[in-house]
């Protein structure tokens, strides 16, 4: 399979806990994004990166989630002192930047978080 | 930022008839908007996208228009199947400060749960 593969599926913590979990992009895609949605709700906007740089943070990563892509390649996402609001499905997307306009975006199946 | 509505948020119609989900945002510099469909359990995944630079896109029994002067654009679903049934999600992205042409982030709709009576 080489679409983007996220891990694990479903995670379920108490809460303070920390989680982090794992998304493999499509290979040679140099853009990365990381997108949490709740339920009934479309997917909102945490944060991406464009090879190994982190370009852009939303306001809904709060300082207790940290994203990182240390080689360019997957990408790890963290969340410390996990609350009940933070249960969600946390989806990652990578694209190919290039061409001079924006690059479809391929989405995981995401993974979905609850805390308990 | 930018923000899309997307109506309806349920959208229930005979199998064969044709299915029209609308989309408004704010930002007019958004330039790019793609369509995705996300089914139980699953990621959204891309159906259909459309540029700024042009004003109707179609691949078979799906078609997307965008009205730049209005802010909307629209997905039509022609000859609806029961496999059509899923969520259905707007979005729109900015062209970044750093990006040089990429998507930094998209924008979605709330979604539109299109059901295909048989």
């Amino acid at each position: 399979d080489t679409g983007v593969s996220q891990d694990p599926r479903h995670k379920i913590t108490k809460r303070g806990q920390n989680v982090t979990f794992r998304c493999d992009p499509i290979s040679e895609h140099n853009r990365l994004y990381w997108y949490r949605q709740t339920l009934g709700q479309g997917p909102e906007f945490l944060t991406y990166f464009q090879n190994e740089a982190q370009l852009e943070k939303s306001r809904l990563l709060s300082d207790r989630f940290s994203a990182e892509r240390p080689k360019g390649s997957f990408s790890t996402l963290e969340i410390q002192r996990t609350e009940q609001g933070d249960s969600a499905m946390y989806l990652c997307a990578s694209s190919l930047l290039g061409g001079g306009f924006p690059a479809e975006a391929f989405f995981g199946q995401g993974t979905r978080l609850t805390v308990v | 930022g930018e923000n899309v509505e997307q109506h309806p948020s349920t959208l229930s119609v005979q199998e064969g008839d044709s299915a029209v989900i609308k989309c408004t945002y704010s930002d007019s510099a958004s330039n790019y908007f793609p369509w995705y469909k996300q089914e139980l359990g699953k990621g959204p995944q891309l159906i259909i996208d459309i540029r700024s630079n042009v004003g109707e896109k179609k691949d078979q029994r799906i078609a997307v228009t965008l009205n730049k002067t209005a802010k909307h654009f629209s997905l039509h679903i022609t000859e609806t199947q029961p496999e059509d049934s899923a969520v259905y999600f707007c979005a729109a992205s900015v062209l970044g400060l750093y990006s040089g042409g990429g998507a930094d982030g998209l924008t979605f709709g709330k979604g539109t749960h299109l059901i295909i009576q048989p």
